[in-house]
């Protein structure tokens, strides 16, 4: 199945410092990269959407120039969390849809990458 | 928002047993995913059922759907240790994932 990856898998950083978490799609090209946030013992949480060449559109109540989102290219997106501070420390875990596969129900499956964890001191 | 909660919250059992997770919903759907979650990692897909199908069979997984009721269980048959995770519905709204709603999941654990 298609693979995605996230680097880093885990990071610590002190509060008010920016952090960049990258996703990749290993086997696949992913015009559409999703970016979600999963507190402990809760489910995940939809932040933004992350378009190629395009705007990330961004969930209610999630702030854009808090949580930077990049799409330079058809493979990464990138979630940058500027100035962070300790309530951001949180599991961010990215997913993207197969674009290429000639199967129309691809599009349905979302492909998950492994996560990064986050702790802000 | 939320839209698809899970049933129970927490479910222990032994190994051998079946586990039977519920997940419901509010608005209508296009398709409605089951994800596995180990602790600490990634998600899974485990099984897509569609809105005009009503049961699915993958393995020892068993997923029906009743639309009438907005609802949707996953069975887990012969349950093994290594089954032990939590269990996630998720929703689409369309064709295209556009809007994809996690339930809170299912913490499923499958004792020795």
């Amino acid at each position: 199945g298609a693979v995605v990856s996230q680097h880093p898998s885990w990071v610590i950083c002190k509060s008010g410092t920016s952090v960049k978490i990258e996703c990749r799609s290993l086997d696949f090209q992913a015009t559409t990269m999703f970016w979600y946030r999963q507190f402990p013992k809760q489910s995940l949480m939809l932040m933004a959407t992350s378009n190629e060449g395009s705007k990330a559109t961004y969930e209610q109540g999630v702030e854009k120039d808090k949580f930077l989102i990049n799409h330079a290219s058809l493979t990464l997106s990138t979630l940058t969390v500027t100035s962070a501070h300790p309530e951001d420390s949180s599991f961010y875990i990215c997913s993207a849809r197969d674009q290429t596969s000639g199967s129309f129900f691809s599009y349905n499956e979302q492909f998950f990458g492994p996560g990064t964890r986050l702790t802000v001191l | 928002s939320q839209q698809g909660e899970e049933d129970p919250q927490a479910l222990s059992i032994q190994e051998g047993e079946n586990a039977t997770m519920n997940c419901s919903y509010k608005t209508s759907i296009n398709n409605l995913q089951w994800y596995r979650q180990n602790s600490g990692r990634g998600l899974v897909h485990l099984i897509l059922i569609r809105s005009n199908e009503r049961e699915k069979h993958s393995g020892r997984l068993r997923v029906t759907l009743d639309t009438s009721k907005k609802s949707s269980s996953l069975l887990i048959t012969a349950s093994r240790a290594a089954d032990t995770a939590s269990y996630f519905c998720a929703t689409a709204l369309d064709n295209y994932g556009q809007n994809f709603v996690f339930g809170p999941g299912t913490r499923l654990s499958v004792l020795p």
